[in-house]
């Protein structure tokens, strides 16, 4: 079985600290992407990679970073944690042999509060 | 652009009731459909999927047909159980790309 794992499932941050979400894939899937879940908006895509190194925007990638060092590792980033980033964040996978009907694998989240 | 609108939860129903949850779409091509369903405390998971028009996907009594007239696919299950309480989440990706777009999910909840 795929398993996606998120280090935090809780975690509790005060304004204008650093936080780090881990992520961690063992399906050697080349695809990793990291999405927020906020009530009534779904999930929106924050970031995604599609190779060691290599990242691309979502569609809300203002006040974060990611980083790809491995393969199996993709990592979130806040550098100063805000308030309206309070949410839960959500970590994929996916083989990039099938682009079009590829199923996504979900960790099972990280929820965040920034006080 | 393209994007997924869902019907607006909590759908409350009694146990072995019909379900129908409402997915239509806006998207400038061909995409491929998707259901994810969300149980509590877990991650999103893969329900059912349709790639081309007219398809049905189907998975643990749940179905959905790709409608392109009316740019549909609306998730159905004939008799719903406890264990089917969930968050349900549309959604769409377009031909070559690796972007899911997601609605904005529909609570469901099973009552005995």
């Amino acid at each position: 079985d795929v398993k996606v794992t998120q280090s935090s499932r809780y975690l509790v941050k005060r304004t204008g600290e650093k936080v780090f979400l881990e992520c961690v894939q063992d399906m050697d899937h080349e695809n990793m992407f990291w999405y927020r879940q906020d009530p009534g908006l779904g999930l929106r895509l924050i970031y995604f990679s599609y190779d060691v190194k290599m990242k691309e925007k979502g569609d809300i990638p203002e006040g974060y970073s990611v980083s790809r060092e491995k393969k199996e590792r993709f990592s979130l980033i806040l550098e100063s944690a805000s308030t309206n980033q309070t949410s839960m964040y959500l970590c994929a996978s996916m083989w990039a042999g099938e682009v079009n009907t590829g199923e996504l694998f979900f960790g099972e989240g990280s929820r965040l509060t920034v006080l | 652009g393209n994007s997924v609108t869902q019907m607006e939860g909590p759908v409350t129903l009694s146990e072995e009731a019909f379900l129908t949850i409402n997915c239509t779409y806006t998207a400038t091509g061909y995409p491929s459909l998707f259901w994810y369903v969300q149980y509590p405390g877990e991650g999103l998971q893969l329900l059912l999927k349709a790639t081309k028009a007219d398809d049905k996907g189907s998975n643990k009594g749940f179905e959905a047909t790709y409608r392109k007239e009316t740019t549909s696919f609306h998730l159905e299950k004939g008799s719903v159980q406890v264990s089917d309480s969930a968050v349900y989440f549309c959604a769409l990706r377009m031909d070559s790309s690796y972007k899911l777009i997601f609605g904005s999910g529909t609570r469901l909840l099973v009552r005995p």
